[in-house]
């Protein structure tokens, strides 16, 4: 069973919709999540840090957390092409004191 | 803050050599972290290392080592080279259970 699990995608959306990526973890120890971008040929780039049950926004962009249900998402408000990307969940466990990646959701935001 | 730095950038090597590559970590960051990437496919883990110990190990064969220095840099070294070792090689730095910063990669070709 895999720590950090996203669907792989390819998500679309029209341009100006909200994109909502999901994500889910297994180790009930893990304590903070992040979301990543990366370009194809590039390296990953840090969007969002999230500690605590909630929401968390910054621009565009929230990210929810939900400890009970195992689940983080990040929602992206009125997406632009320049947005398609795959984006890495990812999250800390202190237990294990070891960050794990999911595989990415490639997101496609049609013009 | 400087961010990550890795070096080379870039790197072509023959079946059979061997490859070392370098990290300088954000000033103050003392867990430097090593994955691999290969077209279209996620992160693999490779090791991490915490003030000058590998705190933790991904599934790799021992041709794959690491080190970390007293200066928090760190250097990853492939011995025997394979034609599928060719891939990026992303290092990513963080204070104790924070998000990581990644560098933009070595990018290696085995021939």
């Amino acid at each position: 069973q895999k720590e950090v699990e996203q669907n792989s995608g390819p998500l679309s959306v029209p341009e100006g919709a909200i994109a909502s990526l999901n994500c889910t973890y297994s180790d009930r120890g893990s304590q903070s999540f992040f979301w990543y971008r990366q370009y194809s040929g590039k390296s990953p780039e840090l969007i969002m840090s999230i500690y605590s049950n909630g929401d968390k926004e910054d621009g565009r962009f929230t990210a929810q957390l939900n400890k009970a249900s195992q689940y983080v998402s990040l929602l992206i408000r009125d997406s632009q092409p320049s947005d398609s990307a795959t984006y890495l969940c990812a999250g800390y466990s202190g237990g294990y004191q070891k960050v794990t990646f999911g595989t990415g959701t490639k997101l496609q935001v049609i013009p | 803050k400087a961010g990550v730095t890795q070096t080379p950038r870039y790197l072509i090597k023959t079946r059979g050599q061997q490859v070392t590559l370098s990290c300088s970590p954000i000033s103050g960051h003392r867990s430097v972290s090593w994955y691999q990437q290969t077209p279209g496919q996620g992160l693999q883990f490779l090791f991490e290392y915490f003030s000058e110990t590998q705190r933790n190990k991904g599934n790799f064969p021992g041709r794959f080592s690491g080190r970390q220095f007293s200066n928090s840099r760190s250097e990853m070294n492939v011995s025997t080279l394979e034609l599928g070792d060719s891939a990026l090689y992303l290092c990513a730095s963080s204070e104790q259970g924070r998000e990581q910063y990644f560098g933009p990669g070595t990018r290696l070709t085995v021939t």
